[in-house]
């Protein structure tokens, strides 16, 4: 079945200091949706992206659907201790009948 | 404004017992449905997806199975639990394929 690869699988980071994760599939890719969850809720998104080469910013993040469409990074810059969670990368490839499958996440820690 | 709910929050089962997690989306219709578990610290797995009222596509052979009476409602179901079957279970909702999906809170599921 469809895999996405995300990495890194866990950050430690100072407040202040910016972050990159990403995620990558050998399959090409219609759309990429960021996440972020925190313990035991659901997941809430960030970010959509729907286009190759798309750039998408929400506050301190911005995210870009690569233009191989197999691809798709998140940035967050000038992290808060509230940033503190686990991102999800997910997407829908371009294949009939499939669903939204999801990376294995990044965890990332902000130390203040 | 569309909103999910999933039911209920936790819940703890003994092994051999049967098992039905609900979930209902408000405010929008004929949406694509989702069910997803996470084991502790660890991604999201597509358990089974729906496209229409009794049409349930499912990702992964388990001891568990979906259904979807109505056009917002789809529920979990497993004859008997096994001890395996203990995780988060997520239900989301989109608007259609290759859109962004919302999630419900969430039920978390221990078998002893």
């Amino acid at each position: 079945g469809q895999q996405l690869n995300q990495s890194p699988q866990s950050m430690f980071i100072q407040e202040g200091e910016d972050v990159s994760m990403n995620c990558t599939s050998s399959s090409i890719f219609n759309t990429w949706l960021w996440y972020k969850q925190d313990p035991g809720e659901g997941p809430v998104l960030l970010i959509a992206l729907y286009k190759a080469g798309e750039l998408t910013s929400n506050g301190r993040l911005t995210a870009q659907f690569g233009i191989t469409r197999k691809d798709s990074f998140l940035n967050i810059s000038a992290s808060i201790p509230s940033d503190v969670g686990i991102y999800f990368c997910a997407g829908y490839a371009n294949q009939a009948g499939t669903a939204l499958i999801f990376g294995k996440g990044t965890t990332l820690s902000v130390s203040s | 404004s569309q909103t999910i709910h999933q039911w209920p929050a936790t819940l703890v089962q003994p092994v051999g017992s049967p098992l039905s997690l609900e979930c209902t989306v408000e405010g929008t219709s004929n949406p694509n449905l989702y069910w997803y578990r996470q084991a502790a610290g660890r991604g999201l797995q597509l358990l089974f997806y729906s496209v229409g009222i009794g049409q349930i596509s499912s990702e992964v052979p388990q001891n568990l199975s979906a259904s979807r009476p109505q056009d917002r409602q789809f529920i979990l179901s497993s004859k008997k639990l096994l001890l395996s079957d203990s995780g988060f279970y997520l239900c989301a909702w989109s608007v259609n394929k290759n859109t962004e999906a919302f999630f419900g809170q969430g039920t978390r599921l221990t078998v002893v």
